[in-house]
């Protein structure tokens, strides 16, 4: 069965701290996806990062990165230089089955409430 | 840039009363998600729908909970008799397959306050 674990519940940072928000993920499949979300205050669901299983390069994305470890079924991402805009609930998702099917649904961690405090 | 469509934004309903939210997918999306997040709390698959056939329905509340999407197209979700504990906000989600190749697109959701 796929679950994904977000350890951390809620994280307090000054403004300008860096930041990583840890993401571990169970499947028994050798392909599937795994996604970062922002919710913001408003509710709406943003879609940050996809990378599937056979892509274990680090990503950069301006002050956002993301380690992928399959070794240690890993996921997490790092805001750098955090900034107020910054708060929100961030997901970890993931989905099985990668090309076989299109009947893949996506799982979501429980989150992470991160507060940017000026 | 295409979206998913909701409607209500939000919704305040007694209980016991009927409810229905509306969704309408990007223009050719098969693949129709909808889901439940609990204040507080991850969201949970209720309903996935493959043009207009129910894939997975295995987390719906099925004595009060329904949804459709006759011509495959726009979808709608019902609940009769709601419960307090229906609170929640409840999200739809396109795709045009599977949401790992093809990527996920999510509506900005129903807020749904039953009192």
């Amino acid at each position: 069965a796929q679950k994904v674990t977000q350890a951390q519940t809620e994280i307090s940072v000054v403004e300008k701290e860096d930041v990583t928000l840890d993401c571990v993920y169970e499947t028994r499949d050798t392909t599937y996806y795994l996604f970062w979300y922002k919710q913001p205050p408003s509710g709406e669901l943003v879609f940050l990062i996809r990378r599937n299983s056979f892509d274990e390069q680090n990503e950069i994305s301006g002050r956002y990165s993301w380690n992928f470890q399959k070794s240690t079924s890993s996921f997490n991402f790092t805001i750098t230089a955090s900034q107020v805009v910054d708060s929100a609930v961030y997901f970890c998702a993931l989905s099985e089955g990668g090309m076989k099917t299109s009947y893949d649904k996506v799982i979501f961690g429980p989150g992470t409430s991160l507060s940017v405090i000026p | 840039e295409a979206e998913v469509a909701q409607s209500p934004r939000y919704k305040i309903t007694e209980k016991s009363q009927a409810v229905a939210f509306w969704c309408d997918p990007i223009s050719g999306h098969a693949t129709l998600y909808w889901y439940r997040q609990i204040l507080g709390q991850g969201p949970e698959l209720l309903v996935q729908f493959q043009d207009e056939s129910v894939v997975d329905d295995s987390q719906l509340p099925k004595d009060r909970f329904s949804a459709e999407r006759l011509k495959g197209v726009d979808s709608t979700l019902k609940i009769q008799p709601a419960e307090l504990g229906d609170s929640a906000m409840y999200l739809c989600a396109s795709s045009l397959g599977g949401p790992g190749p093809y990527g996920y697109t999510f509506g900005s959701g129903t807020r749904l306050t039953v009192v």
